[in-house]
């Protein structure tokens, strides 16, 4: 079993959907939590960051983090064909080196 | 345009031979980071480097090595290159090079082996 396991899709919503993009992850230490966006042939762009549990929103994207579940979602609300993209799951464990372990991604396509 | 640059942006070379992928970090930046990306592995830490020093190592092979110089530049070193090194190279650079800041992702260099 991987570390952290992401849908590799693709995900095909309307425009103007909700798009909700999940991970789970197995190593209980994890503590910080990255969102990547990556568009084709490009190096992958923060997104969002979140530490520990909870919820967070920054324009139209909420990233969730359950650590009681081991689950983390990225929602992307009012999607534009310009979100198309793979989305990569980022964690990290704190008192360590913080060397972070990335999902597979998900492939979105939003088409209008 | 995140500010990072890396040469080359497509390399295709034969199997046993050796590469150097170049990064230039963003002004400012003091930490480098190289990432390796396959389609089978996903995207994987290699390496990172601080202010010239080596400060965390990931899934990098032996045959892999890497240094920061003066300038900050980095360069990663591939030999006795194989089928399967073949993928996306990417480096990144952050201020302070601690994982929990944002990392700066260059546009990638395309490794072909045959």
């Amino acid at each position: 079993q991987k570390e952290v396991e992401q849908d590799p899709g693709p995900l095909s919503v309307p425009e103007g959907a909700i798009v909700s993009l999940n991970c789970t992850y197995s190593n209980s230490a994890f503590q910080y939590f990255m969102w990547y966006r990556q568009y084709s042939r490009k190096g992958p762009e923060l997104l969002m960051y979140t530490y520990s549990s909870g919820n967070k929103e920054d324009g139209r994207f909420t990233a969730q983090v359950d650590k009681s579940s081991k689950y983390i979602s990225l929602f992307i609300r009012d999607s534009q064909p310009s979100d198309s993209a793979t989305y990569l799951c980022a964690m990290s464990a704190a008192g360590g080196s913080y060397i972070p372990t990335f999902g597979r991604g998900t492939s979105l396509i939003v088409h209008p | 345009d995140s500010g990072v640059t890396q040469t080359p942006k497509h390399l295709i070379t034969a199997t046993g031979q050796r590469v150097t992928l170049r990064c230039s970090p963003r002004s400012g930046d003091l930490s480098v980071y190289w990432y390796q990306q396959s389609l089978d592995q996903g995207l994987q830490f290699l390496i990172q480097y601080y202010n010239g020093e080596e400060r965390a190592k990931g899934n990098i092979l032996e045959r892999f090595s890497a240094q920061q110089f003066p300038d900050l530049h980095s360069e990663l070193n591939l030999s006795s290159l194989e089928l399967g090194d073949s993928a996306l190279y990417f480096c990144a650079s952050s201020v302070r090079g601690s994982f929990e800041e944002t990392q700066y992702f260059g546009p990638g260099t395309r490794l072909l082996v045959l």
